[in-house]
């Protein structure tokens, strides 16, 4: 039972480009929302993560866009770059539970 | 340099075999967690402990045990090797289990079990 849809499973964007990551989540007893990047043969790392409360949040290039009455969140990345290229998981804080994971490849 | 560390990188087992997961943290975090990782599943979690002592359950913790006996490590012990266990295992550690500053994690365990 997969709490936290994420979509696309994987996706291309040029360089320059904005790529964008989908996720849904089910459990209404979530109140933090983390994203993780993950390079080959690494472990996931935090990259942004946002509270409910708020609709939106940005760092640098990486934005979180949250609807909370759509059970909804979104990772925008602008100005993509080829070392951008990794593996996505958003997910929802009760006890972390992760999405499936976007492979994303920025192409230069 | 402070961290997360697993052993072993890589692992073959026969079915049956049995075999423990290593992971040690060096920053003192109390709260330690063990995924796995299978592609389309994103991580799962298996088994994570809140303190030296306290032990529990994830989502797919079936075939798995763990012991927290001192705060820095947190061996995964896979009691006999199924096939399906074949996965890469990630160690991570927080200051709490919410993680509010991100969760450290390890470089992983790549498991094939044969």
């Amino acid at each position: 039972q997969q709490q936290v849809k994420q979509s696309p499973q994987s996706l291309i964007v040029q360089k320059g480009g904005i790529s964008i990551i989908n996720c849904a989540y089910e459990n209404t007893a979530f109140d933090y929302f983390p994203w993780y990047q993950q390079f080959p043969g690494k472990g996931p790392a935090l990259l942004i993560a946002i509270r409910p409360d708020v609709s939106e949040k940005k760092e640098g290039r990486f934005t979180i866009s949250f609807n909370k009455s759509a059970k909804q969140f979104s990772l925008h990345i602008m100005d993509s770059q080829p070392g951008d290229s990794a593996t996505y998981f958003c997910a929802g804080w009760a006890r972390l539970t992760f999405g499936e994971g976007t492979q994303l490849t920025v192409n230069p | 340099n402070a961290g997360v560390t697993q052993t072993p990188k890589f692992q073959v087992l026969k079915t049956g075999q049995s075999m423990t997961l290593q992971c040690a943290q060096d920053m003192n975090h109390e709260y330690m967690s063990w995924y796995r990782q299978d592609p389309g599943m994103g991580l799962r979690l298996i088994h994570y402990s809140v303190g030296a002592g306290i032990t529990d359950q994830g989502e797919v913790p079936n075939g798995y045990n763990v012991s927290r006996s001192t705060t820095e490590d947190f061996p995964l012990r896979l009691l006999s090797a199924a096939p399906s266990q074949t996965s890469v295992y990630f160690c991570a550690s927080s200051y709490s289990k919410r993680g509010l500053n991100g969760y450290t994690f390890g470089s992983g365990t790549r498991l094939t079990v044969v």
